[in-house]
């Protein structure tokens, strides 16, 4: 994928406030997509995810919108907090079953008080 | 431990050694997997085993590059006459099965690797 170096797409909010994070995946054939949250030191850990055939998952508190059409990934985090700070993956699979994901590039989370 | 166990979690060798490192996966975990991070960047697949089956190595960089998998157990990825591009955490994670679904992808923290 492209690479961004160490300069990681930033997206800062305000405490209390929605975030929305975007991904553009690559495969027209990719039919699993995951969220996964990686804080400092740690590895990804899952959040949601959506096959596709649907167009929005919702769990507690996240919500991941599918755009086929555009080929275009969102995680929408309701009422962020201050742990909700890490980096941000999409992740795509076209194996059916997570077996060899291709990673987007992340974006960092900034939550400020 | 419940997780997934990865060795070492910092390693810094010299340029041209070779460096092996060792994944532990969840015990009955029959799927394994290794990505490469490298610094601000999302994750590369490398290979994975799935029980006795051929391994998926189609992520492999180079041919300096090996992993071998006892069983469904440990797993150990070997880097040959290291470059200072190899220089990345190197993540490991398992899964139950084939699995069908990321929420039973367990990764560990991951080795980090430094090449001088």
């Amino acid at each position: 994928g492209e690479s961004v170096g160490l300069h990681l797409p930033t997206l800062s909010v305000q405490e209390g406030d929605n975030s929305i994070i975007n991904c553009a995946y690559s495969n027209s054939a990719s039919d699993y997509f995951i969220w996964y949250k990686q804080e400092s030191g740690k590895g990804p850990q899952f959040i949601i995810d959506i096959r596709s055939n649907m167009d929005k998952r919702q769990g507690q508190r996240v919500t991941v919108l599918l755009n086929k059409t555009v080929k275009h990934l969102s995680l929408q985090i309701a009422a962020t907090q201050p742990g909700d700070s890490a980096v941000y993956f999409c992740a795509e699979d076209s194996t059916g079953g997570g077996n060899k994901l291709t990673f987007g590039t992340g974006t960092q989370l900034k939550v400020e008080l | 431990g419940a997780g997934v166990s990865q060795s070492p979690s910092n390693k810094v060798t010299e340029k041209g050694k070779d460096v092996e490192l060792r994944c532990d996966p969840i015990s009955g975990h029959t799927a394994l997997y290794w990505y490469r991070q490298r610094l601000g960047q999302g994750l590369e697949f490398l290979i994975y085993f799935q029980g006795n089956s051929a391994p998926d190595k189609s992520g492999l960089p180079s041919d300096r590059f090996s992993a071998e998998r006892t069983g469904e157990s440990v797993s150990t990825l070997t880097i040959q006459r290291t470059q200072q591009e190899d220089s990345a955490v190197y993540l490991c994670a398992s899964s139950p099965r084939r699995t069908g679904s990321g929420n039973t992808i367990y990764f560990g923290e991951g080795s980090w690797l430094t090449v001088v």
